[in-house]
């Protein structure tokens, strides 16, 4: 089946710093890439739809200033998590649709983020 | 829009036991349906999909999972549960056609020996 990997896997930071999860398609391409994130003992919630060669689509309440998404190619999709404060701390899952019709998402394994 | 509703955040069975895992959705529209499982520590993975047809739907290790769309549900089944099958699990919805998942709040799935 297809594959999505990110990276990293893990990541600890310091409050004010940024940093960048990526999201891979690893044998197929993908137009459109799904940002989620999962805070502890939660459930996902969907945070931005990453377009290839267009701006992301936010969902309500999702600071786009904050959450940059750039969607690089057909199989990488990036998330920067800017001036990240400890409240940002939690598991961030991509995904990406296959190909074909009535295709279903794939999920990346998640980065974990820690702020301290 | 829709939503989904996970009846049960933890579910505790002995092995070999049966076990359903409960989930309701509501939509305007015609949905696909999902679950999805995650073991400890690792991603999201398929269980299985209702996108058409029969309402009865099977995965390759013992779970079933039905579609009533009189009562909105999707429950998930498996008659004798493993100790391997302690996991997470996501029931999510979407929109036919759409690609955005909705998840429902998780059911934790454990088994005692």
């Amino acid at each position: 089946g297809a594959v999505v990997s990110q990276h990293p896997s893990w990541v600890i930071c310091k409050s004010g710093t940024s940093v960048k999860i990526e999201c891979r398609s690893l044998d197929f391409q993908a137009t459109t890439m799904f940002w989620y994130r999962q805070f502890p003992k939660q459930s996902l919630m969907l945070m931005a739809t990453s377009n290839e060669g267009s701006k992301a689509t936010y969902e309500q309440g999702v600071e786009k200033d904050k959450f940059l998404i750039n969607h690089a190619s057909l199989t990488l999709s990036t998330l920067t998590v800017t001036s990240a404060h400890p409240e940002d701390s939690s598991f961030y899952i991509c995904s990406a649709p296959g190909t074909g019709p009535k295709e279903t998402q794939y999920f990346g394994p998640g980065t974990r983020l820690l702020v301290l | 829009a829709q939503s989904v509703t996970q009846l049960d955040s933890q579910v505790p069975v002995f092995e070999e036991a049966p076990v359903e895992l409960r989930c309701n959705y509501s939509s305007s529209v015609s949905v696909y349906l999902f679950w999805y499982v995650q073991y400890p520590n690792q991603g999201l993975q398929l269980l299985l999909k209702y996108l058409s047809g029969s309402t009865l739907v099977e995965s390759i290790n013992g779970f079933e999972a039905e579609f009533n769309k009189s009562q909105t549900s999707f429950h998930l089944r498996k008659p004798s549960v493993h100790i391997s099958d302690t996991a997470e699990y996501f029931c999510a919805v979407s929109g036919v056609g759409a690609q955005k998942l909705v998840f429902g709040q998780g059911t934790r799935l454990t088994i005692n020996p």
